[in-house]
């Protein structure tokens, strides 16, 4: 059962354009999303967060979105760069499940030079 | 700060034999998880230790599977009877507090034949 969905399992985009990576999810009691990303032989490492009482967190060039009603996030770095390339995941947990995420099955991003 | 080391990197092992993977975290992280991915998936939560008590233990960790954390600083899984289900990414990660972002280590690749 599958409870956080990144339905793309790859993306392509032009170096110096807007990535937008989307994930969804089916659990309602989920209240905090995350996003690390994965690059080939290391470890995920944490990008950005988003509790549930907002709708928009933003980091430099990152930006996650929420939208609770549709159960949905979506991150997007604008300006891509060719050091974005790797493996995205999102991730979400709840406030009684904190230690544990749920992770997606991740988008890898190709930023083009 | 080194971040979260495992070893060891890569294990071949054949099916029935066990073996015993281990991590050190961030020194002052008191928190500890154990996650595994398999090709094409996210990472999977397996186990989580606060100090060296195991709080939480997913239903995917079978009783072949025990993990430790003596003295609440190393820890160690250990996969007894291995099975060729059981080839995956062993990832370790540990965090400061509750919510935190959790610091994955660069992984322990193991692979049944």
């Amino acid at each position: 059962d599958q409870q956080v969905k990144q339905n793309s399992p790859s993306l392509s985009v032009q170096e110096g354009r807007i990535s937008i990576l989307n994930c969804d999810y089916t659990n309602s009691m989920f209240d905090y999303f995350l996003w690390y990303k994965k690059y080939p032989a290391e470890g995920p490492t944490f990008l950005i967060s988003i509790s549930s009482i907002k709708d928009k967190n933003e980091d430099g060039r990152f930006t996650v979105f929420l939208n609770k009603s549709a159960k949905h996030l979506s991150l997007h770095i604008v300006p891509s760069q060719p050091g974005d390339s790797a493996v995205y995941f999102c991730a979400a947990n709840t406030q009684t499940g904190a230690n544990n995420l749920f992770f997606g099955t991740g988008t890898r991003l190709t930023v083009i030079p | 700060d080194t971040g979260v080391s495992q070893d060891p990197r890569h294990k071949i092992t054949k099916r029935g034999q066990n073996v015993t993977f281990r991590c050190d975290p961030i020194s002052e992280h008191n928190r500890l998880y154990w996650y595994r991915q398999t090709l094409g998936q996210g990472p999977e939560f397996l186990t989580y230790f606060q100090n060296e008590a195991q709080l939480e233990k997913s239903r995917l960790l079978s009783d072949r599977f025990s993990a430790e954390r003596p003295k609440g600083s190393f820890s160690t899984l250990e996969i007894q009877r291995t099975e060729q289900g059981d080839s995956a990414m062993y990832l370790c990660a540990s965090s400061l507090r509750n919510r935190g972002k959790l610091f994955f280590g660069s992984g322990t690749q193991l692979s049944v034949l």
